[in-house]
């Protein structure tokens, strides 16, 4: 089945720098990549979608300029959180979305904690 | 606009007992339903999803869910708890705009 390769999966960095994840689907061209945040024991939210080619659509009340996503190609997209403070600490994860089966298939996650 | 409720945050069941999760969309359109299961540190995994004709679905691992459009519900079923079944469960929506809309999420504990 299809599968999208999410790295890291756990990733620590100081306050201040810079985090890039990257989400791969190894065996389908993902023409639209989802973007998600999760909190502790809560549910998924959306925080941005992004078409190959195009610039992401960011969900109200996400900072675009905090988290920059690019899909510069059918099987690669990246979300860069900048200037990392520790409220961005959380676990991030990306679903690509095949039109074929209407499936949308989930990367493994990123646990980002800033310090 | 759609949406999302799953009813019980937190299920606790035996070892060989029914598994019931409860959930309940509301859509403007004829929705397109999933469930999805998340264990920890982890991304989702996919049990099964409505998009159209039965209405009565079967998914991995022995689970199935049925659609009802009359009481805007696909309430997650498996007849016989297993320990592997412990995690967290998640029903989605999603309509013509493709964006999945989850529910808050139900925490399924196995007790042996």
């Amino acid at each position: 089945g299809a599968v999208v390769s999410q790295h890291p999966s756990r990733v620590i960095c100081k306050s201040g720098t810079s985090v890039k994840i990257e989400c791969r689907s190894l065996d389908f061209q993902a023409t639209t990549m989802f973007w998600y945040r999760q909190f502790p024991k809560k549910s998924l939210m959306l925080m941005a979608t992004s078409n190959e080619g195009s610039k992401a659509t960011y969900e109200q009340g996400v900072e675009k300029d905090k988290f920059l996503i690019n899909h510069a190609s059918l099987t690669l997209s990246t979300l860069t959180v900048t200037s990392a403070h520790p409220e961005d600490s959380s676990f991030y994860i990306c679903s690509a979305w095949t039109l074929g089966d209407y499936g949308y298939t989930f990367g493994s996650g990123t646990r980002l904690t800033v310090v | 606009a759609q949406s999302v409720t799953q009813l019980g945050s937190h299920v606790s069941v035996s070892e060989g007992a029914l598994v019931l999760l409860r959930c309940n969309y509301s859509s403007s359109v004829p929705p397109y339903l999933f469930w999805y299961v998340q264990y920890p540190n982890q991304g989702l995994q996919l049990l099964l999803k409505y998009t159209t004709g039965a209405t009565l679905v079967k998914g991995i691992n022995g689970f199935e869910a049925e659609f009802k459009k009359s009481e805007t519900s696909f309430h997650l079923t498996k007849p016989s708890a297993h320990m592997s079944d412990a995690a967290e469960y998640f029903c989605a929506v999603s309509a013509n705009d493709y964006k999945l809309s989850f529910g808050a999420g139900t925490t399924v504990t196995v007790r042996a």
